[in-house]
């Protein structure tokens, strides 16, 4: 039973390129949650999807930072023009309830992401 | 809004010590409180819980407290072993959202 698989796990990318980052959900779970960890920071909420669906976008930068969750394949976090202060681990969670479900919430390994 | 702020590591034990990690919140609300443990190269893994006010979580020999006259979830374990390496993160939750602690690294030596 295959848990939640994140890549690549690390991504290095020049200033105003763009990163694609994605995250497989458990099998069954239709609930995904992206975290970012900023250096020396706690993981901090960006983003609660459900399949087609953005739930909830508070935690997310309102530029350069988008995220979707197609019928088929993996939920994908993109960052366009990055910056080096975008250089974090994202940690992508999900889990098969919605709502009240943190305890649920199954994580991956984590794409650490470096901005030359 | 909510945080948390936990004892700052890295921490090095040798085998059997006594092991505590402070974690105290600032939050709206009633959140629920949990201690999350990543082992090299691997997710994060939910290792205890508490729900109220005097709840106390336990597994795998770690225990925390909620205390909401101090705001704290403290873990502790008596009696560490080298499989107990890890970064253990502090985290509260409202709704779907958890908000984490930077992390504190755990070095346990036999």
């Amino acid at each position: 039973n295959a848990g939640v698989m994140q890549n690549p796990r690390h991504l290095v990318r020049r200033r105003g390129q763009e990163a694609r980052l994605r995250c497989s959900p458990m099998k069954g779970h239709s609930h995904v949650y992206w975290y970012r960890q900023l250096p020396e920071e706690g993981l901090k909420f960006m983003v609660y999807l459900q399949k087609e669906n953005i739930i909830d976008e508070s935690g997310m930068p309102k530029e350069r930072f988008s995220a979707e969750f197609p019928k088929e394949g993996p939920s994908i976090l993109r960052i366009q023009q990055v910056v080096r202060g975008d250089s974090a681990a994202y940690f992508c969670a999900s889990s098969n309830s919605p709502g009240l479900s943190q305890e649920t919430q199954y994580f991956g390994p984590g794409t650490r992401l470096l901005v030359l | 809004g909510n945080s948390v702020t936990q004892m700052e590591g890295p921490v090095t034990l040798s085998e059997e010590a006594f092991l505590t990690i402070n974690c105290t919140y600032t939050a709206t609300g009633y959140p629920s409180l949990f201690w999350y443990v990543q082992y090299p190269g691997e997710g994060l893994q939910l290792l205890l819980k508490a729900t109220k006010a005097d709840d106390k979580g336990s597994n795998k020999g770690f225990e925390a407290t909620y205390r909401k006259e101090t705001t704290s979830f403290h873990l502790e374990k008596g009696s560490v072993q080298v499989s107990d390496s890890a970064v253990y993160f502090c985290a509260l939750g409202n709704d779907y959202k958890l908000s984490f602690g930077a992390g504190t690294t755990v070095t346990v030596r036999a």
